[in-house]
């Protein structure tokens, strides 16, 4: 069955630090990947994707993420965290096995402390 | 500015009534997508329309329906509401299958 497990609920990272934020899936097929961050009272706003190419892909704000095939992870990462990435990050993905559904995870709150 | 509207914002009603929701997408997008989004369920994809036509089905229970218009605005349809349906209800919409969604910013709905 197709799942996507982030498994920390909550982040928390001092302002300049790098941040990591994790996803593992699980899926047939070749699977779309993807990160979106929701603000308070907002609707969920695209990062990145990974569909296919060059394993770390590069996204809004500084954010990045890398695609582990092996590990079946996608992991989101930041090299310097600033207080205004404090938001809800999920991530999602598109099943490549036909059925085009989509999953997202839990979601992980993160905390960027000044 | 993501481009989705989703009207109306808020919504109060009672158990069994029914709602509906509307979308209208990012202009020159294709395909809408419902999600449902609760605390103790997070976020849930509920169905896809791509040019009017259902492309992917997803925990959508049978009391809920949707369609997509000519003009590719979008409804959701809740029938017979009860309690546990109180949720926020996002619309989004991709230029096509596959590619990023751009998120409304909502319905909230409570239902009494």
């Amino acid at each position: 069955a197709q799942s996507v497990a982030q498994p920390e609920d909550q982040v928390n990272v001092a302002e300049g630090n790098p941040l990591t934020v994790k996803c593992t899936y699980s899926v047939s097929g070749n699977p779309y990947l993807f990160w979106y961050v929701q603000y308070p009272n907002r609707g969920l706003q695209f990062l990145l994707k990974y569909i296919t190419g060059d394993n770390l892909v590069k996204g809004s704000y500084g954010f990045e993420a890398e695609f582990n095939k092996s590990q079946t992870s996608f992991h989101l990462k930041k090299p310097s965290a600033l207080v205004s990435d404090s938001a809800l990050y999920f991530c999602a993905v598109r099943d490549g096995g036909g059925t085009y559904k989509y999953i997202f995870g839990t979601g992980t709150r993160l905390k960027v402390l000044a | 500015d993501s481009g989705v509207t989703q009207t109306p914002k808020h919504l109060i009603t009672a158990t069994g009534q029914r709602v509906t929701l509307r979308c209208s997408p990012r202009s020159g997008d294709l395909s809408v997508y419902w999600y449902q989004q609760s605390l103790d369920q997070g976020l849930q994809f509920l169905i896809q329309y791509y040019n009017g036509e259902e492309r992917a089905k997803g925990n959508i229970l049978e009391r809920f329906s949707a369609q997509q218009f000519p003009d590719l605005h979008s409804e959701l349809n809740l029938s017979s509401l009860e309690l546990g349906d109180s949720a926020l209800y996002f619309c989004a919409s991709s230029v096509a299958m596959g590619q990023p969604q751009h998120f409304g910013d909502g319905t909230r709905l409570s239902i009494l």
